[in-house]
C-alpha cells in the first residue's frame, strides 16, 4: 500500500462548479499535511497548508480528518486556471522534513 | 529573481555517460533537496542536505552522488547513465525550523532523457 494515495482523475469540471477530492495517507504518526499544484511540465509549488481544524484560502478548502487518516480539498468556482494535477503531501516530522508525495489528482475544468 | 535554479533544463545523453546538475537557492534556506519525478508523475525523494550535512539518503543506486559546497547549493552528479534514469530531477529548498514545517520550494526541474 503506498504511504499516500490519490484518486489520478482526471475529474472534469464545468466552470464555475465545485469540486472535492480525497488522499489518504498511511502513517498514523504524520504530523503535517499540505497540498502542492503542479502544472503540466512546471515545478510543484505550495498550494495550502492543511491544519486540523480545516482552513480555507479563497476558494480553496482544505481539510484534515486525523482519525480516518484523509486529507481533503475543495475548490468553488472552478476557474480555468485551475486546471492542475493537485498533489497530496505528507510530513512525517521525521529529521530533515522529509515529504511523502502523491500520484496526483488532476483537475481539467472547461468551459 | 529566481529563488531555486537549475541548470541546465534540458539534459539529453547516451547510456553510459557522466553528467551533472547543479542547483542554488537565495532563499536563505538551510535544507535542500533532490526529488526525482518518473514517467508516472511520482515525487520521490532522493537526498536532503541541511548545513551541508547529508540528513536523507534514500535508497537511491550509488551512482547518483550530491554534493553541497555550501547551504546555498547542492548539486547531483549522475555516473554511467541508463535508461532508466530518465526522468525530470527537481531541487528544492526549505527552512527546516520555520512554520509550516515542511514547506519547500522547487526549482524548475531538469529534464533528463538517457538514449
Amino acid at each position: 500500500r503506498k504511504e499516500v494515495e490519490q484518486d489520478p482523475g482526471p475529474f472534469n469540471v464545468p466552470e464555475g462548479a465545485t469540486v472535492a477530492f480525497n488522499c489518504t495517507y498511511s502513517n498514523s504518526a504524520s504530523q503535517s499535511f499540505f497540498w502542492y499544484r503542479q502544472d503540466c511540465r512546471k515545478e510543484p509549488k505550495l498550494l495550502m497548508s492543511v491544519y486540523s481544524s480545516g482552513n480555507e484560502d479563497g476558494r480553496f478548502t482544505a481539510q484534515l480528518n486525523r482519525a480516518s487518516q484523509y486529507i481533503s480539498l475543495l475548490i468553488r468556482d472552478s476557474k480555468l486556471s485551475d486546471s492542475a494535477t493537485y498533489l497530496c503531501v505528507v510530513n512525517r516530522g521525521a529529521a530533515g522534513n522529509k515529504l511523502t508525495f502523491g500520484g496526483g489528482t488532476r483537475v481539467l475544468v472547461k468551459p | 529573481d529566481t529563488a531555486v535554479s537549475q541548470t541546465p533544463k534540458y539534459l539529453v545523453t547516451q547510456m553510459g555517460n557522466d553528467k551533472s546538475i547543479k542547483c542554488e537557492q537565495n532563499l536563505g534556506h538551510d535544507t535542500m533537496y533532490w526529488y526525482k519525478q518518473d514517467s508516472k508523475k511520482f515525487l520521490k525523494i532522493m537526498f536532503s542536505y541541511n548545513n551541508k550535512e547529508l540528513i536523507i539518503n534514500e535508497t537511491v543506486p550509488n551512482r547518483f552522488s550530491p554534493k553541497s559546497p555550501d547551504k546555498a547549493h547542492l548539486n547531483l552528479h549522475i555516473n554511467s547513465l541508463e535508461l532508466g534514469d530518465s526522468a525530470v530531477y527537481f531541487c528544492a529548498s526549505s527552512q527546516v525550523t520555520g512554520p509550516p514545517r515542511g514547506t519547500q520550494y522547487f526549482g524548475p526541474g531538469t529534464r533528463l532523457l538517457v538514449l
